[in-house]
């Protein structure tokens, strides 16, 4: 079993509707998780981390970590084309992350 | 500063050469990573440095490659007698904390 278990998809949505990606782990040891958007021949991006359980927004996006049932999401709201990318949960409670093998999404127009 | 630049974005090389890729972190970020990443995975921790000193090294890290950060500025890594299952982009990142990281374009390498 993979420490970090991530959906591959693809997905994929009409623009405006709500997204939700998902990843599950087994190391209860993590503290720190974050989601990263990885656009086709690039490297990852930082999205948004948070710290122990718990929901965090930032504009459309809602990061949401749930320690109990070792499950961590992210939402999307009004999702754009623009938001066309793989999305990569990560995890950490030191200094070498752990990244879940990504999602693949696609918004249509 | 225009963030972590990598060098070169592409490598081919034939099994069994030896190559090396670099990295030019952010000036102001004294840690420094590197990861793999393979097609339909997500980046794999390979090492970290906390400016010159090499902190952690991975198990996938084997004897063949070695890492280096002279002065805690820029990065090489180098892959000796490559292998066909070398062949991935390998990403470089830098942060000033744990979790900031800015991650480069990669370089991906190809054996054949």
């Amino acid at each position: 079993q993979k420490e970090v278990e991530q959906d591959p998809g693809p997905l994929s949505v009409p623009e405006g509707a709500i997204v939700s990606l998902n990843c599950t782990y087994s190391n209860s040891a993590f503290q720190y998780f974050m989601w990263y958007r990885q656009y086709s021949r690039k490297g990852p991006e930082l999205l948004m981390y948070t710290y122990s359980s718990g929901n965090k927004e930032d504009g459309r996006f809602t990061a949401q970590v749930d320690k109990s049932s070792k499950y961590i999401s992210l939402f999307i709201r009004d999702s754009q084309p623009s938001d066309s990318a793989t999305y990569l949960c990560a995890m950490t409670n030191n200094n070498d992350m752990r990244f879940g093998a990504g999602t693949r999404l696609t918004v249509k127009p | 500063d225009t963030g972590v630049s990598q060098d070169p974005r592409h490598k081919i090389t034939k099994r069994g050469q030896n190559v090396t890729f670099r990295c030019d972190p952010i000036s102001e970020h004294n840690r420094l990573y590197w990861y793999r990443q393979t097609l339909g995975q997500g980046p794999e921790f390979l090492t970290y440095f906390q400016n010159e000193a090499q902190l952690e090294k991975s198990r996938l890290l084997s004897d063949r490659f070695s890492a280096e950060r002279p002065k805690g500025s820029f990065s090489t890594l180098e892959i000796q007698r490559t292998e066909q299952g070398d062949s991935a982009m390998y990403l470089c990142a830098s942060s000033l904390d744990r979790l900031g990281y800015t991650f480069g374009s990669g370089t991906r390498l190809t054996v054949v």
